[in-house]
């Protein structure tokens, strides 16, 4: 079982659309949790970090659930410019590798005119 | 401030051959990270230093990866001899120290390709 799971996709949304991504995530040590977005042959990019009470930032929310090990992200009003792969990601408590990331596969989101 | 730069872009080699690919972390970053992401697998974490020591290299595949940072600044990490499951690509991250200062907070180069044939 991968450690991190994601719903692939594609998601395929007309602009304006709300739609909302899952996560689950399978070690209960994870310590921080975030979403990444890549785009097409480019490099992952830190969309936000996702705290316990749930967070927002424009259009974007995000929500941890620690007893169910599940992360979510809600977008609001899709745009064309949304269009790329979500990346779900966590780190383990412990040790000093803050930076040691596991990705899940990502899902990819085409938002269409 | 200038990105996380890598070189190169794209590499094609055979089975069996040597490739080097560097990573420029921002300048002052004490955290540098290798991950790699092979054909329809997640991206992977390969191994971390800090500043010169490596930190953590429990996802190097086998040995015939090595990575170096020499004087704490750019890194390598070279593959030899390249095989087919080798192909992939290859990112650098770097991050500031400390927790508080965002050492989880990660800036990814754009990542080298490489194609093994």
């Amino acid at each position: 079982r991968k450690e991190v799971e994601q719903d692939p996709g594609p998601f395929n949304v007309p602009e304006g659309a709300t739609v909302a991504f899952n996560c689950t995530y399978s070690n209960s040590a994870s310590q921080s949790f975030f979403w990444y977005r890549q785009d097409c042959r480019k490099e992952p990019k830190l969309l936000m970090s996702v705290y316990s009470s749930g967070n927002e930032d424009g259009r974007f929310t995000a929500q941890l659930n620690r007893a169910s090990q599940y992360i979510s992200l809600l977008i609001r009003d899709s745009k064309l410019s949304d269009s790329a792969t979500y990346l779900c990601v966590v780190t383990h408590a412990g040790g000093t590798s803050y930076g040691k990331l596991t990705f899940g596969q990502g899902t990819i989101l085409t938002v269409h005119p | 401030e200038a990105g996380v730069t890598q070189f190169p872009s794209h590499s094609v080699i055979e089975k069996g051959q040597t490739v080097t690919l560097r990573c420029d972390p921002i300048s002052g970053h004490d955290n540098l990270y290798w991950y790699r992401r092979v054909m329809g697998k997640e991206i992977k974490f390969l191994l971390h230093f800090v500043k010169e020591s490596k930190q953590d290299e429990s996802g190097m595949p086998n040995n015939r990866f090595l990575a170096e940072r020499t004087g704490g600044t750019y890194s390598t990490l070279k593959v030899q001899p390249a095989e087919l499951e080798d192909s992939g690509v290859y990112f650098c991250a770097s991050s500031r120290s400390g927790l508080a200062s965002g050492a989880n907070v990660l800036t990814f180069g754009a990542g080298s390709r490489l194609t093994v044939l």
